[in-house]
């Protein structure tokens, strides 16, 4: 069974263009969060998103904006991008159900972006 | 003050010694506590998922969780080079799968052969 999918792997940017990030959930998985990891720190929640609503989103300027599809994948876009957007942002899938102990997130390997 | 507090080491012990790493934490809304591994340039992999207090043990592992004193820790047994990772805790308040989830700093570990 294919993983959570992130693409691309890698991207250069220059200050203040667009970015679009996406991700494949686990087949389903209908909830997709993401997350950002600046270098030496722990991941931070940006979005949370199930069966196409936003259910979640964090301490993050208006700059990042998220969508999810029919399919359930989603993209990540971030607008006039800044030096210190230069993270590793982690796609994770979740079943989402409210039960509890459904297995929990599972992430992908991340895209790597580089601000110039 | 952060939520979740991890000290980042790093940290290196030979093979076959127990690891202890451990996470303090403030927030009492926290009742679901996990511990995730990341390989260098990779994603976390999630290790251990717990939600009570005690003890939670998977083969070399064991899950340490005291709610009390908001202190939780991950014990590696006969560690091995293999376990050479970073080590996240990471926490979320409810609904587990449904819910953020909030993440310590992340340990480095380094197993030396």
């Amino acid at each position: 069974d294919a993983g959570v999918t992130q693409s691309p792997t890698h991207l250069i940017k220059t200050r203040g263009q667009h970015v679009t990030l996406r991700c494949s959930p686990i087949s389903g998985h209908k909830s997709v969060s993401w997350y950002q990891q600046v270098l030496g720190q722990g991941p931070q929640f940006i979005f949370q998103y199930y069966e196409k609503e936003e259910r979640g989103r964090g301490n993050f300027p208006d700059r990042f904006s998220a969508r999810q599809f029919p399919n359930y994948s989603s993209e990540l876009n971030v607008n006039a991008l800044l030096l210190g957007d230069s993270a590793l942002y982690l796609c994770a899938s979740s079943l989402g159900s409210r039960t509890g102990l459904d297995g929990g997130y599972t992430f992908g390997s991340g895209t790597r972006l580089t601000v110039v | 003050q952060k939520e979740v507090e991890q000290d980042p080491g790093p940290l290196s012990v030979p093979e076959g010694a127990i690891v202890s790493l451990n996470c303090t934490y403030s927030n009492s809304a926290f009742q679901y506590f996990m511990w995730y591994r990341q390989y260098s340039r990779k994603g976390p992999e999630l290790l251990m998922y717990t939600y009570s207090s005690g003890n939670k043990e998977d083969g070399r592992f064991t899950a340490q969780v005291d709610k009390s004193s908001k202190y939780i820790s991950l014990f590696i047994r006969d560690s091995q080079p293999s376990d050479s990772a970073t080590y996240l805790c990471a926490m979320s308040a409810s609904n587990f799968g449904n819910e953020k989830l909030t993440f310590g700093t992340g340990t480095r570990l380094t197993i030396i052969p």
